[in-house]
């Protein structure tokens, strides 16, 4: 199968400060990794697409400087946000692609609550 | 603007009945469709897919279903069961391979 994890699963932080999201792709190698963000009882809305080696393409209406998005292999893609606020709380889910598949592989979510 | 919509955040089915869920889009450039399902505090699981230059496919008790003339798409679980219920997202997958989902509904099958 393809696994993708996120860490951590869930992190609480105070206003202001910044917060890592780590998301690999344990048994698989993937070129491309997707960074969604879920509202409650809304859809998940896609953030930013980031491919390995190379800068982030960010949706319409996100901050690329709030949210620093960084591929450094085919197997790990992470996600800061700088300074948050509580407004950035939320659920955010990642997903990696397989080279030359159609779907995208989704990691468990990170809750992230800002106080 | 949602080019993915379901239209029904919520649905109620007995268990052993059959449960449909819908989906819509707006976009004709959409050329693959897959439906996804979520648990809370999960992130989605895939569940079912098809290509547009088919109208069905089923996959054990999930049959999906697509009009293109309609731009809609169902997805049928037969018989229901209660570990069915989650909230399931359908999404359209552009050629640039970029999902866009749907705002989900939530099943709950009452045993």
């Amino acid at each position: 199968g393809a696994v993708v994890s996120q860490h951590p699963s869930w992190v609480i932080c105070k206003s202001g400060t910044s917060v890592k999201i780590e998301c690999r792709s344990l048994d698989f190698q993937a070129t491309t990794m997707f960074w969604y963000r879920q509202f409650p009882k809304q859809s998940l809305m896609l953030m930013a697409t980031s491919n390995e080696g190379s800068k982030a393409t960010y949706e319409q209406g996100v901050e690329k400087d709030k949210f620093l998005i960084n591929h450094a292999s085919l197997t790990l893609s992470t996600l800061t946000v700088t300074s948050a606020h509580p407004e950035d709380s939320s659920f955010y889910i990642c997903s990696a692609r397989k080279d030359s598949s159609n779907w995208q592989f989704f990691g468990p979510g990170t809750r992230l609550t800002v106080l | 603007d949602q080019q993915v919509k379901q239209n029904s955040p919520s649905l109620s089915v007995q268990e052993g009945r059959i449960s449909i869920l819908n989906c819509d889009y707006t976009n004709s450039m959409f050329d693959y469709f897959l439906w996804y399902k979520k648990y809370p505090a999960e992130g989605p699981t895939f569940l079912i897919s098809i290509s547009s230059i088919k109208d069905k496919n089923e996959d054990g008790r999930f049959t999906v279903f697509l009009n293109k003339s309609a731009k809609h798409l169902s997805l049928h679980i037969v018989p229901s069961q209660p570990g069915d219920s989650a909230v399931y997202f359908c999404a359209a997958l552009t050629g640039a391979n970029n999902l866009f989902f749907g705002t989900g509904t939530r099943l709950t099958v009452i045993p």
